[in-house]
């Protein structure tokens, strides 16, 4: 069965830190790949997403992921976090095949002065 | 309107009575899902709608589940006999091509609704 994993349910880092947020997924093909954040009291905004070509995405608010192949792995990741960034994140799978799609439990970040 | 809205935002109910959850999508959206949002359990996916069918109904959790869509637009999530499992966040999303764009377009989430059961 396909799943995606978040092995970190909180992290904390310090203003101006680098974060890297891990994500896995089990599934025999490639998948469409996804990070979405959740603020305090609001909806999933995309921050990324991966269907194709090259490994490394941009998204917004400065956030960056890259795709292993050989890792099954999409860590979402930021090279200097700002207070703002504190909020939950969510790793999403849509096999290519089908119709679901599988969010990971997410991982809390919080971020100190 | 400018976004997915959901209605109600919070419903509060006693086991055993039935409850809808109602979406409003983003006019012009062809594709809706509807997740759920348990405290330490992340989103679950429930169901796809590409125009009013819903190509997969697997990820209902059980038969007192159900959901249509109607005119291609607004949904509703149906829970029969509610129990205090089904508590939770119901999380809508509507994106514009959805399945048939091979996902490649953003899905807007509404704010949910927070379902309580007593």
């Amino acid at each position: 069965a396909q799943s995606v994993t978040q092995p970190d349910i909180h992290i904390t880092v310090s203003e101006g830190a680098s974060l890297e947020l891990r994500c896995n997924y089990s599934y025999g093909a490639t998948p469409y790949l996804f990070w979405y954040v959740q603020s305090p009291g609001q909806g999933l905004q995309l921050l990324l997403k991966y269907f194709s070509g090259d490994t490394l995405v941009q998204g917004i608010k400065g956030f960056e992921a890259e795709f292993k192949r050989s890792q099954s792995s999409f860590n979402l990741r930021k090279p200097s976090v700002h207070w703002s960034d504190a909020a939950e994140y969510f790793c999403a799978v849509a096999p290519n095949t089908g119709n679901q799609f599988y969010f990971g439990t997410g991982t809390s970040l919080t971020v100190i002065p | 309107g400018a976004g997915v809205s959901q209605s109600p935002s919070n419903k509060v109910t006693e086991k055993g009575k039935d409850v809808e959850l109602r979406c409003d999508p983003i006019s012009g959206h062809t594709a809706l899902y509807w997740y759920r949002q348990s405290l330490g359990q992340g989103l679950e996916f429930l169901i796809y709608f590409q125009g009013n069918s819903a190509p997969d109904k697997s990820g209902l959790p059980s038969d007192r589940f159900s959901a249509e869509r109607t005119g291609g637009s607004v949904s509703t999530l149906t829970i029969q006999r509610t129990q205090q499992e089904d508590s939770a966040v119901y999380l809508c999303a509507s994106s514009l091509a959805g399945r048939t764009s091979g996902y490649t377009d953003t899905q807007y989430f509404g704010p949910g609704t927070r379902l309580t059961v007593l």
